[in-house]
């Protein structure tokens, strides 16, 4: 049973857009990220979180935010979606010795 | 920050031969790698992960060697097969780091007959 579930799985949005992406653990990790991954560019971390209620800038946060409500979830927001974050993205929790477990991936395509 | 080089971006191997994938980093204080396995269209699997020292870890048909004098990290398939036809990424962290792993950019492996 898959420990890390995100959804939607895919999705088309709109130029100037809201996006919401979600994340659902049941590893029971306090570590979750979010990687966007494009062709060429490997994964690269946006945000990241280690409590609920706080959240972390990645390496590449710009024009996104994220949310922790819970242990459980975390969220990935895009307030202004723009063709450039057109991609593929991860969400992941992290285990013992920096272990990252991720989930399915949502591919996300602005028009 | 840490920055890792993968190689080469695109492999393709003949079914029962074998091949490397090698990695190299910047950072000395790096201590735990990973090797990550992405199928067409899936998520990313935990292949192996090694730490410490000069190490060999072995898995089903492939061989994980690191070098930390040398800061490199290779993967070695053994006796390649059509299952092993995928995306491969290293994977680098310090040893308390909360800001998850720093990827190398990829190695799309096809395997023919």
């Amino acid at each position: 049973e898959a420990a890390v579930t995100q959804s939607p799985r895919s999705k088309v949005a709109v130029t100037g857009g809201k996006v919401t992406l979600s994340c659902h653990q049941t590893n029971n990790h306090d570590y979750m990220y979010w990687y966007r991954q494009d062709t060429g560019h490997g994964l690269r971390l946006i945000h990241y979180s280690y409590v609920a209620d706080s959240t972390e800038k990645g390496d590449i946060p710009d024009g996104y935010k994220a949310s922790r409500p819970s242990q459980e979830n975390f969220s990935l927001i895009l307030e202004l979606a723009s063709l450039s974050q057109t991609a593929v993205y991860f969400c992941a929790t992290g285990g013992s010795q920096n272990t990252l477990y991720f989930g399915a991936g949502t591919r996300l395509s602005v028009l | 920050g840490e920055q890792v080089e993968q190689r080469p971006p695109h492999l393709s191997v003949r079914e029962g031969d074998s091949a490397v994938i090698t990695c190299t980093y910047t950072d000395p204080n790096s201590y735990y790698f990973f090797w990550y396995k992405q199928e067409p269209g899936a998520s990313l699997q935990l292949l192996m992960k090694v730490f410490s020292s000069t190490e060999i870890n072995e898995g089903q048909g492939f061989t994980v060697l690191l070098n930390k004098k040398d800061k490199r990290l290779s993967l070695n398939l053994t006796a390649a097969h059509p299952g092993d036809s995928a995306a491969y990424f290293c994977a680098v962290s310090e040893r308390n780091y909360a800001q998850g792993l720093t990827f190398g950019l990829g190695t799309r492996v096809s395997v023919f007959p």
